[in-house]
């Protein structure tokens, strides 16, 4: 089982709609997690922070379900500027090295 | 704030030659990193400098070297390119090397090897 999965997709949606990604990870020692997306041929960034209480940021939520190890990204009343890859990202306690998912696309269109 | 910077945006290179990829934060981090990216593979890590001094190797790292050359720089080294290092390369870097504070990219050097 890989580290970090995510389903590649792409998720096609009309705009409006609601769309929800998981992210599953192996190591249950994992202790920060991230949410990134990365626009095409662009650097990945930073979209949010998932904390165990979950969060919510505007049209976006995380969340993170530890006994599932799995994190979760809603995106409510998608728009088309939302059509980007999603990347999921985990950090054990204590490790320099963070684990990326291979990323979810998403695209939304008119 | 410029944040994360590499140098060059773009490269082609034939088989056998070498380069430096440099990258250099604003940011006072202590920790940085370098990533490939390839279709269907995604970030793949090469070398980490979890701080100043300090560098390891990553899932990747073979045909590469680092160096941290104080705590803004740290550069990627390919001695002899292969085709099989076309890809696009990302610096980035962090504060205390993971916590909650994310990471934070450069926008990518895309190479080519001929």
């Amino acid at each position: 089982r890989k580290e970090v999965e995510q389903d590649p997709g792409p998720f096609n949606v009309p705009e409006g709609a609601t769309v929800a990604f998981n992210c599953t990870y192996s190591n249950s020692a994992s202790q920060s997690f991230f949410w990134y997306r990365q626009d095409c041929r662009k650097e990945p960034k930073l979209l949010m922070s998932v904390y165990s209480s979950g969060n919510e940021d505007g049209r976006f939520t995380a969340q993170l379900n530890r006994a599932s190890q799995y994190i979760s990204l809603l995106i409510r009343d998608s728009k088309l500027s939302d059509s980007a890859t999603y990347l999921c990202v985990v950090n054990k306690g204590g490790s320099y090295i963070p684990t990326f998912g291979r990323g979810t696309s998403l695209i939304v269109h008119p | 704030n410029a944040g994360v910077t590499q140098t060059p945006k773009f490269q082609v290179l034939k088989t056998g030659q070498s380069m430096t990829l440099q990258c250099a934060q604003d940011m006072n981090h202590n920790s940085m990193y370098w990533y490939r990216q390839d279709p269907g593979m995604g970030l793949r890590l090469i070398y980490y400098s979890a701080s100043e001094g300090t560098t390891d190797k990553g899932e990747v790292p073979n045909g590469y070297n680092v160096s941290r050359l104080n705590k803004r720089e740290f550069s990627l080294r390919l001695e002899s390119a292969a085709p099989s290092q076309t890809s696009v390369y990302f610096c980035a870097s962090s504060e205390k090397g993971a916590a909650n504070y994310g990471y934070t990219f450069g926008s990518g050097t895309r190479l080519t090897v001929v």
